[in-house]
């Protein structure tokens, strides 16, 4: 069946390092691609998207990386500071207008 | 420019009661679509409302209905309230002028607690 997964469950960083955030997906059909940030008692917030006709796509601070022959898409945060830290999910559209959701990343930035 | 707000913030019911949750798109935005977020889960999508007419539904019951209105705003409608259903349920809204695959603005959602 369809699942949206990550490698790591919890993540810390420093502040100031970059930080990567992994997620493998099993559908190949999926066609859209996103990350999403949930800060406790909120709502996810929109991070940045990608279409499966591309590779990479980077916003501010932020660079999502997709390959299509392993089912693997990353979110790399740059110089991360004590504001992302947070719950981190990838998402993905397969055709249609549902969106799969993963468990999510948990990300803590060291001070 | 308003976001996507829904209401109430929290809510608890008992088991065989009914719920119904509201949602107001962000302005500009058509489509709606709800979620539940179990505790330490992602989100799950339970269906999506456009020109009115539910045109996607998730693996979820019969016991969960939607309606959208002229307005775009939306209502989920949970009848039969079982433990299993205390979670978050969330509100996101997109532009459906686009087609599918586009970014969708989320609520801060309703916390529905089922004693």
């Amino acid at each position: 069946g369809e699942s949206v997964g990550l490698h790591l469950p919890t993540l810390s960083v420093q502040e100031g390092d970059n930080s990567i955030i992994n997620c493998a997906y099993s559908n190949s059909a999926s066609d859209y691609f996103i990350w999403y940030k949930q800060e406790s008692g909120k709502g996810p917030q929109f991070i940045i998207d990608i279409r499966s006709n591309m590779d990479k796509r980077q916003g501010q601070r932020v660079t999502v990386l997709l390959n299509k022959t392993v089912k693997h898409l990353s979110l790399q945060i740059a110089a991360t500071q004590p504001g992302d830290s947070a719950v981190y999910f990838c998402a993905e559209n397969s055709g249609g207008f549902k969106t799969i959701f993963g468990a999510g990343t948990r990300l803590f930035v060291k001070a | 420019d308003a976001g996507v707000t829904q209401s109430p913030t929290h809510l608890i019911k008992t088991r065989g009661q009914q719920v119904t949750l509201r949602c107001s798109p962000k302005s500009g935005h058509d489509t709606v679509s709800w979620y539940q977020q179990a505790l330490g889960q992602g989100p799950q999508f339970i269906f999506q409302y456009y020109e009115e007419e539910e045109r996607q539904r998730g693996n979820f019951p019969d016991r969960f209905s939607g309606h959208q209105f002229p307005n775009y705003s939306s209502e989920l409608n949970v009848n039969a309230l079982l433990l299993g259903d205390s979670a978050l349920y969330l509100c996101a809204s997109s532009d459906g002028r686009g087609g599918y695959n586009q970014p969708q603005h989320f609520g801060d959602g309703t916390r529905l607690s089922i004693l």
